[in-house]
């Protein structure tokens, strides 16, 4: 079974700084899709960036970018140039393709709240 | 384009009684799925729907069901409830399977 683990409950950075946040998840299979996304206190959950398994390349999006290591399993998060507004619970997420059977999961890691100190 | 909305915002419920939650999706979002958040579990899977079918399932008891509208909009309903319950149930919608999924705010449920 897929399984999907963050194991820093909290963290904290200071303003400017960067931080990152570890995931690592577990699967046999080959083609996935894994997530980052962000809750913000008390607002919606929004996504942050996403990687395809077979690309090699990490995705990046403005100050967020990942390490994707696929024979480690892990997928963490860097946030550059921390600003106050990342504060928020950062939640991995592993979704895989399509099976035969017409089901796919989508599985979350339980989340690391992150506050950005002034 | 409106975004994802879950009503009502929040519910008091005692054991025992039943719940009804509804989402509606953003318009033209065809799937729709549910998640239930609690602070030690983090977010799990309790089904998603598209075109009006339960494509997936997570494993949840029986008494957590769900249906589509025709109009994409899905309401959940939890019946007999318990304490274990208390959580903030989250909806999401999207295009596709491959395609991000926009969340909702959410509706607080808590059991006494």
């Amino acid at each position: 079974a897929q399984t999907v683990t963050q194991s820093q409950p909290e963290m904290s950075v200071q303003e400017a700084e960067t931080v990152t946040l570890s995931c690592t998840y577990d699967t046999s299979e080959n083609n996935y899709y894994l997530f980052w996304y962000k809750q913000p206190p008390s607002r919606q959950m929004i996504l942050v960036i996403r990687q395809e398994a077979y690309k090699q390349q990490n995705a990046t999006e403005n100050r967020f970018s990942v390490n994707f290591q696929k024979a480690a399993k892990s997928f963490s998060l860097k946030i550059s140039d921390s600003q106050l507004g990342d504060t928020a619970m950062y939640f991995c997420a592993f979704m895989n393709t399509l099976t035969t059977s017409g089901t796919y999961k989508y599985i979350f890691g339980t989340g690391t709240r992150l506050k950005v100190l002034a | 384009k409106a975004g994802v909305t879950q009503t009502p915002r929040y519910l008091i419920k005692t054991r025992g009684q039943q719940v009804t939650l509804s989402c509606s999706p953003i318009s033209g979002h065809r799937s729709v799925s549910w998640y239930q958040q609690t602070p030690g579990q983090g977010l799990q899977f309790l089904f998603e729907y598209f075109s009006e079918t339960q494509r997936n399932k997570g494993n949840f008891p029986g008494r957590f069901s769900g249906r589509q509208f025709s109009n994409s909009r899905s309401e959940m309903n939890v019946s007999t409830l318990e304490l274990g319950d208390s959580a903030l149930y989250l909806c999401a919608s999207s295009l596709g399977q491959y395609n991000e999924q926009f969340f909702g705010p959410g509706t607080r449920l808590t059991v006494l």
